[in-house]
This record gives structure tokens, C-alpha cells and sequence, in this order.
């Protein structure tokens, strides 16, 4: 059990369609991050928010791709309108206290 | 900016065999350093990190590093690795803002 809690596990997807990804942080912790895997790049970040306001979102790579934090606990990342190249293993993860992360179970996401 | 490189991008061992990976890190302030190992198909797992004291870290499966402030590096080592061990590894930082950067990953193969 990780403990960050991401929804779907899998999402496939035409292009051109919205794509919602769905993060739940474990209670308490005050910051979040979102992270892309590749094979070609890695883990990327994407943006991160400290007690729910975006603090860097420099590598959100495209006005395609939004991200909320409407609450202390909860954060979508949105990709609209999604393309092939979207296509990765989305992480978030949430932090506490003095750099403790813990990350999500991760969404795959295929976009075809 | 901070950045991370691991050098060695993928590893093969046989069981029982030593294993060091590599990691520096470039960034002009004070850091905390981490190392995550990833199995095939699962979330991002801490392995140990260091904030500060003691430059050997030790951490969980056998897991230590050395943190080299005048080399920049933060190695990983194995005395003897097992078959369960195959995973990707990585290195990642931290700075004083809390944006946890990671190193490209060391995929690593125990054969039995």
C-alpha cells in the first residue's frame, strides 16, 4: 500500500481526448508532485504545489496539460486534448514534514 | 538548477556480486540526497537518503551509499546483490525548496 492513492491505474485513450488523472495525498502531508516517466526522458517534473498553490509548474510541458489542487488532499492533472506522445506512467507524490516523499502507484497512461 | 547523472544506465551482475552505482549531483547549496528503486511495474520505493551527520547511510535490503561532498557523489552499494534485486535505481536530490530532481535511472540485472 502506498499510501498516495492515484486513479486509474490504466487509462488508454484516442487522441484528442480529455484525460483526467487523479491523485488522493496521505492526510497531513502539505506538498505535491506530479511526475511523467519515459523511456526517452525519465522521470520528469511536471509541477509541484506546497499547501495547495502551485509553486513551479515550469515542466509541465504543454497548455495541453493543467493541474488542480482544489483541496488539501486531492489533485487531478489534466491533458486536453491528449496526443500519442503523452503516452507515460504518471506519478505523483506527496511530501511531510522534512523531505519525506511518498510516491503513488503511478497511471499509465496510452493515448492511440 | 540542480541536476542529477547517473552514469551507469544499465547493470548486469551475477548473484552474490558487489555492486556500486554511480550518482553526482550538481547544485551549489546545502542538498538532501535519496536513492528510490523501482520494480517492474511499481511505484517508486526509498532505498535511504541522507540530510545530514554520517556521509554512510545505511538503508533498507543491505542498501548503503557514501555521500562525497568534494566529489559531488552519492554512490550505492550492494555487498553481494540477489536475484530480487533487479529493479531500476534512482539517485535524486533535493534542495532547499523541496523540488525533488532525479537522476536518468540504473537499470540493474541480478542473473540467478
Amino acid at each position: 500500500d502506498a499510501g498516495v492513492i492515484q486513479s486509474p491505474r490504466h487509462e488508454v485513450t484516442e487522441m484528442g481526448q480529455e484525460v483526467t488523472l487523479r491523485c488522493k495525498l496521505i492526510s497531513g502531508h502539505n506538498s505535491l508532485f506530479w511526475y511523467r516517466q519515459t523511456m526517452m526522458r525519465g522521470l520528469e517534473l511536471l509541477i509541484y504545489f506546497n499547501n495547495n498553490v502551485p509553486i513551479d509548474d515550469s515542466g509541465m510541458p504543454e497548455d495541453r496539460f493543467s493541474a488542480k489542487m482544489p483541496n488539501a488532499s486531492f489533485s487531478t492533472l489534466k491533458i486536453q486534448p491528449s496526443e500519442p506522445r503523452d503516452s507515460a506512467v504518471y506519478f505523483c507524490a506527496s511530501r511531510s514534514g522534512t523531505y519525506g516523499y511518498t510516491f503513488g502507484s503511478g497511471t499509465r497512461l496510452t493515448v492511440v | 538548477a540542480q541536476s542529477v547523472s547517473q552514469h551507469n544506465h544499465h547493470v548486469i551482475l551475477s548473484e552474490a556480486a558487489s555492486l556500486e552505482l554511480g550518482c553526482n549531483y550538481s547544485y551549489g547549496g546545502t542538498v538532501n540526497l535519496f536513492w528510490y528503486v523501482q520494480y517492474p511495474g511499481q511505484h517508486l520505493q526509498l532505498l535511504l537518503k541522507y540530510f545530514s551527520g554520517d556521509p554512510l547511510v545505511k538503508g533498507i535490503k543491505g542498501f548503503e551509499a557514501e555521500f562525497i561532498k568534494s566529489k559531488f557523489s552519492f554512490n550505492l552499494r550492494k555487498p553481494s546483490v540477489q536475484w530480487s534485486d533487479t529493479a531500476e535505481y534512482f539517485c535524486a536530490v533535493s534542495n532547499a525548496g523541496n523540488m525533488l530532481t532525479f537522476g536518468g535511472g540504473t537499470r540493474l540485472m541480478v542473473k540467478p
